[in-house]
């Protein structure tokens, strides 16, 4: 029973353009929302992260929608670089619970 | 500025073995997390703790895993007996805030059962 769910395993992408990574979750509980990007042989590091309160944030190249009613949050990298290719996964956590739920991630390959 | 430190890297055994995997957190840090990566459920959690006391087991497999944090500065996690579908990746992870707090990881311990 995954409460957060990244459908797609892999995600091809030409570089200079945009890449959109999803994810959904099921727990209406969760208020915060955090990526990770994974470089093979490394552990994953943090990336960007969005409070339920918001639907937008920015850092840079990446950007992080938040659809409430939808259960949905996506991931956008414009442009994408090849230095971009890596595993992402997204977690979620709620308020009171001090542990992260991941997904199973999402490969990205920027080819040139 | 140490990292995450977990040993060993890799870790190649034999069905029936004990495997005891180690981590050290980053100093200051109150949080503790193990986590398994596999294909197909990616980052599962095992178990954490806060102060060095187990908090949230329900993610352990079965009674063969058992993870311990005798001080702030280390933690172990343990397969007795070992089997072959225990072969993953196992990371451990800290944090020095409530949930809005980002995990810092080691790089992993590669654990294969034969």
């Amino acid at each position: 029973d995954q409460q957060v769910k990244q459908n797609s395993p892999s995600l091809s992408v030409q570089e200079g353009r945009i890449s959109i990574l999803n994810c959904d979750y099921t727990n209406s509980m969760f208020d915060y929302f955090l990526w990770y990007k994974k470089y093979p042989a490394e552990g994953p590091t943090f990336l960007i992260s969005i409070s339920s309160i918001k639907d937008k944030n920015e850092d840079g190249r990446f950007t992080v929608f938040l659809n409430k009613s939808a259960k949905h949050l996506s991931l956008h990298i414009v442009p994408s670089q090849p230095g971009d290719s890596a595993v992402y996964f997204c977690a979620a956590s709620k308020s009171g619970y001090n542990k992260l739920i991941f997904g199973a991630g999402t490969r990205l390959a920027v080819h040139p | 500025d140490a990292g995450v430190i977990q040993s060993p890297r890799h870790e190649v055994t034999e069905m029936g073995q004990e495997v005891t995997l180690r981590c050290k957190p980053i100093s200051g840090h109150d949080y503790l997390f193990w986590y398994r990566q596999t294909m197909m459920r990616g980052l599962e959690l095992l178990i954490y703790f806060n102060n060095n006391v187990p908090i949230d087991d329900s993610g352990m497999p079965e009674d063969r895993f058992s993870a311990k944090m005798p001080n702030a500065s280390f933690s172990t996690l343990k397969i007795q007996p070992s089997e072959p579908r225990d072969s993953a990746v196992y990371f451990c992870a800290s944090s020095g805030r409530t949930h809005t707090g980002e995990l810092f990881f080691g790089e992993g311990s590669r654990l294969t059962v034969l």
